[in-house]
């Protein structure tokens, strides 16, 4: 059963340390976005990739954050320094970018993060 | 830019109640639709989409939608709610070609048994 995989599923951390989530899309989707989800926003669209390069992250604060994707089973979203307005669930999906094709997201279980 | 707007952000009903979730989308170009739900403690998992043809969707569990091009409206609707779908609601709009998703800020639901 294939699925989107995401690293870790719970962190509390404390402000100003680093944090780094992990997501293995499905094998063979070549797209993938991150997104953050918190009550006062709802899910928001922070980036996404298709066959490893960045095509929008207008939707992630420049200064702390950073995603990448070092190869096509691997994405990693970094924040540092975390601040207490960063916690939230993160959610990585992966579609297989065919575009009108498909249209259907995978998401993972999410990574719940705790900045205190 | 795309943008999704759900207007209701809490909903209560008994089961067997009717349902019917608001969405509304701003787009210029020709969009593809979505809802996705969110079971408590779950990731999002897609409920139905439309891409053309008929506007009227039929999706899992009973749920359908409704495509109105000159409403800009993609509501959620199903005819008898149970308790098991007592769940958070997305509407998500995509531009055809990327696919990049932009989600409404969701709709809860809450089924009293």
């Amino acid at each position: 059963d294939a699925r989107v995989t995401q690293t870790p599923r719970h962190k509390v951390t404390e402000m100003g340390q680093e944090v780094t989530m992990r997501c293995q899309p499905i094998l063979g989707h070549n797209t993938v976005f991150w997104y953050r989800q918190t009550m006062m926003q709802g899910l928001e669209l922070l980036a996404y990739f298709r066959n490893r390069a960045p095509l929008d992250d207008s939707g992630m604060p420049k200064d702390r954050f950073s995603a990448e994707m070092p190869d096509a089973t691997l994405a990693t979203l970094k924040i540092q320094p975390s601040e207490p307005r960063d916690s939230a669930v993160y959610f990585c999906a992966s579609d297989t970018g065919l575009g009108a094709g498909s249209g259907e997201l995978f998401f993972g279980e999410g990574s719940r993060l705790t900045v205190l | 830019a795309q943008s999704v707007s759900q207007h209701n952000h809490h909903v209560i009903l008994s089961e067997a109640a009717s349902l019917e979730l608001g969405c509304n989308y701003s787009y210029g170009g020709t969009v593809n639709l979505f809802w996705y739900v969110q079971y408590p403690g779950q990731h999002l998992q897609l409920l139905l989409k439309y891409f053309s043809g008929d506007p009227l969707v039929k999706g899992i569990k009973g749920f359908e939608a409704e495509f109105i091009k000159s409403k800009f409206s993609f509501n959620l609707r199903k005819p008898s709610v149970q308790w098991s779908d007592t769940a958070e609601y997305f509407c998500a709009v995509g531009n055809t070609g990327f696919q990049k998703l932009v989600f409404g800020t969701g709709t809860r639901l809450l089924v009293s048994p």
